[in-house]
């Protein structure tokens, strides 16, 4: 069984201050994906990250998976509260597996 | 992206009373819709998996009799919670993908089922 440990669970910040958020697995995911969650509405894809290593951008949003592929972050800058909302992040196995193994969120509150 | 749209929203219902929500691929055929359970400040739980034409494959520990999963057309999977209890009451979400390749899910809106 595929496990992503997302962390931290929980994160309050003021406008303006910087964050990293972490998902880490002992195993290896042929992509990660990053979605944000609004309440009461499903899950919005961010980014699907794929190659070890890889670097993407998105605005203030900064993506990365790791070399192993086992692990990946994201990196805010400048929150803004607009921001806030539960971050997910979630891994698929194999190639020609298309089954989704979520992390647990992370619900983060941007302070005005 | 592509569009999923899921109805309804919102759902209340009795206990022992079923309740059926959709799940319908809007602008593409879903070879495979899955269904996911989400409870209050937790992840998403994946609870089957399924390909048109063809059963549904649940995961361990989901009663497949409880919750019935019909994936009868390219565009159209149902999530039926059969003699509905308070412990059912949960935030149900879907997604679909087309098929060939390594095509990306698309997921509904979801919806948040009471029972009283």
């Amino acid at each position: 069984t595929q496990l992503l440990e997302q962390s931290p669970q929980f994160l309050s910040i003021q406008e303006g201050e910087n964050l990293t958020v972490y998902c880490n697995s002992s195993s290896v995911f042929s992509s990660l994906q990053w979605y944000r969650q609004e309440p009461g509405e499903g899950p919005v894809l961010l980014v699907t990250v794929v190659t070890g290593g890889e670097v993407k951008k998105l605005k203030r949003l900064t993506f990365q998976f790791g070399d192993a592929r086992k692990d990946s972050s994201l990196h805010i800058t400048a929150a803004q509260p607009g921001d806030t909302g539960l971050y997910l992040c979630a891994g698929r196995g194999g190639a020609g597996s298309y089954q989704l193994t979520f992390g647990k969120g992370t619900k983060l509150s941007v302070i005005p | 992206g592509a569009v999923v749209s899921q109805h309804p929203s919102r759902v209340i219902c009795k206990s022992g009373t079923s309740v059926k929500i959709e799940c319908r691929s809007l602008d593409f055929q879903a070879t495979t819709m899955f269904w996911y359970r989400q409870f209050p400040k937790k992840s998403l739980m994946l609870m089957a998996t399924s390909n048109e034409g063809s059963k549904a494959t649940y995961e361990q520990g989901v009663e497949k009799d409880k919750f019935l999963i019909n994936h009868a057309s390219l565009t159209l999977s149902t999530l039926t919670v059969t003699s509905a209890h308070p412990e059912d009451s949960s935030f149900y979400i879907c997604s679909a993908r087309g098929g060939g390749g390594d095509t990306e899910a698309f997921f509904g809106q979801g919806t948040r089922l009471t029972v009283v």
